[in-house]
């Protein structure tokens, strides 16, 4: 069975950085496509990043360029979002997630919570 | 990178059907076949409903159902059941390697 554990979150500053993490296991992490999206407070989902299977290509949306950064570690099943410079309106439920076919994401880890607040 | 259009909520009775729009553009859904559906209940993990516009994942009912007709697709739930009710996302390829969702639609079961 895939499992997907997120951890990383909390109250931030705005200004502020936080590493998320994402642990996979139950699968052949290298093999797959890997995704970040959130959803912020009464709000819907958002893709935020995805990044290859080998990490070779990272791509964010752009409201996080420059800010977000996607990467893995294959050796360590472990897929991670480092977040600077955090605003207010970053405030969310971080998920991982493991593509499928068709650009659909199919294995959704719990979520970790960032609040962003002075 | 805009989001999608859903209507922001539908309701239906039990054992009817409803049908949830998503409306994108030329460069996303009017250009892959590649929508997908999510179903949210409330303080829960999004699961896969549907993907590339009408296929379902093992473990899916099959009252579960997906279409696309040029830049707009649909999620269709035939014989609406309690459990049901939850919010609804549709997504999109919308190219280099890039995915856009829809702002949600919150489903009622009345």
């Amino acid at each position: 069975e895939v499992q997907l554990v997120e951890s990383g979150g909390g109250l931030v500053q705005p200004g502020g950085s936080l590493r998320l993490s994402c642990a996979a296991s139950g699968l052949t992490f290298s093999r797959y496509w890997m995704s970040w999206v959130r959803r912020a407070p009464g709000k819907g989902l958002e893709w935020v990043a995805n990044i290859k299977e080998d990490g070779s290509g990272k791509y964010h949306v752009d409201s996080v360029k420059g800010r977000f950064t996607i990467s893995r570690d294959n050796a360590k099943n472990s897929l991670y979002l480092q977040m600077n410079s955090l605003r207010v309106d970053d405030t969310a439920m971080y998920y991982c997630a493991t593509f499928r076919s068709g650009w659909s994401l199919d294995c959704w880890g719990q979520g970790t919570q960032v609040t962003v607040s002075s | 990178q805009s989001a999608l259009t859903q209507p922001a909520s539908v309701s239906g009775s039990p054992g009817q059907s409803i049908t949830i729009s998503c409306t994108g553009t030329s460069s996303d859904v009017g250009n892959y076949n590649l929508v997908s559906w999510y179903q949210q209940h409330p303080g829960k993990s999004p699961k896969l409903m549907i993907y590339e516009g009408s296929k379902r994942p093992s473990g899916v009912s099959n009252r579960f159902s997906g279409s696309k007709s040029g830049n707009s697709a649909s999620l269709t739930i035939s014989g609406l059941q309690a459990e049901d009710e939850a919010d609804y996302y549709c997504c999109s390829y919308a190219g280099s390697s890039t995915l856009v969702f829809g702002g949600g639609t919150r489903l009622t079961v009345l």
